[in-house]
């Protein structure tokens, strides 16, 4: 079954700290990963997508890592502000499937404090 | 903003009662997806269409849950005999045949009384 697992699942950090987000998954065949930011009440917004020869790609403050070997992923987020707390959630692509292609993981709920 | 709308952004309604949500895509987008989450998980799938046809439904989507896509632009996504389990975020999402990525909407809030 495909899956995508996602650490830690709550992160409080100081303002201007920088952060990593985990994503480790099973999904077979791959096509591509993508990290989402979830405001509350809000639909997710993509950030990076990642196809498996692709093993790093920027977004402004965030940076995500692909390593296709492990089936694993990470969101590093540089320099934090308040703006950025959010629900972030790693989603991964398969090459078949029919319409119903993407695993979602539960997310990493992150919080920025003063 | 990604382009995507949905009405309402919230509805709160009695245990029994019908509700009816509308997503509007991006125009261009022949793709459209529906997916239901509840608090602290990611979405799962309900159901999508190519243009004006349904082509797959999860087995989440129980007989009370309809949706339809008449002319290959709008959808709306009716329950029926609401229940309280139904409660969660309604998300509608948009893609082009063949693109990598989906548009989310901003989702309807549903609360089941």
């Amino acid at each position: 079954k495909n899956q995508v697992e996602q650490s830690p699942q709550s992160l409080i950090i100081l303002e201007g700290k920088n952060c990593t987000l985990q994503c480790n998954y099973t999904v077979s065949p791959f096509s591509n990963l993508r990290w989402y930011k979830q405001d509350t009440g809000r639909g997710p917004v993509s950030l990076t997508i990642m196809t498996f020869s692709e093993n790093t790609k920027s977004n402004g403050r965030y940076t995500a890592t692909l390593d296709a070997d492990t089936k694993q992923s990470s969101l590093h987020i540089t320099a934090s502000q308040l703006s950025d707390s959010a629900s972030y959630i790693c989603v991964v692509r398969a090459l078949t499937g029919g319409g119903n292609k993407l695993t979602f993981g539960t997310g990493t709920q992150l919080k920025v404090e003063l | 903003d990604t382009g995507v709308s949905q009405d309402p952004r919230h509805k709160i309604t009695k245990r029994g009662q019908n509700v009816t949500f509308r997503c509007d895509p991006i125009s261009e987008h022949n793709r459209l997806y529906w997916y239901r989450q509840t608090l602290g998980q990611g979405p799962e799938f309900l159901t999508y269409f190519q243009n004006e046809a349904q082509l797959e439904k999860s087995r989440l989507l129980s007989d009370r849950f309809s949706a339809e896509r008449p002319k290959g632009s709008f959808s709306t996504l009716e329950i029926q005999r609401t229940e309280q389990g139904d409660s969660a975020m309604y998300l509608c999402a948009s893609s082009k045949q063949g693109a990598n990525e989906q548009f989310f909407g901003p989702g309807t809030r549903l609360t089941v009384l």
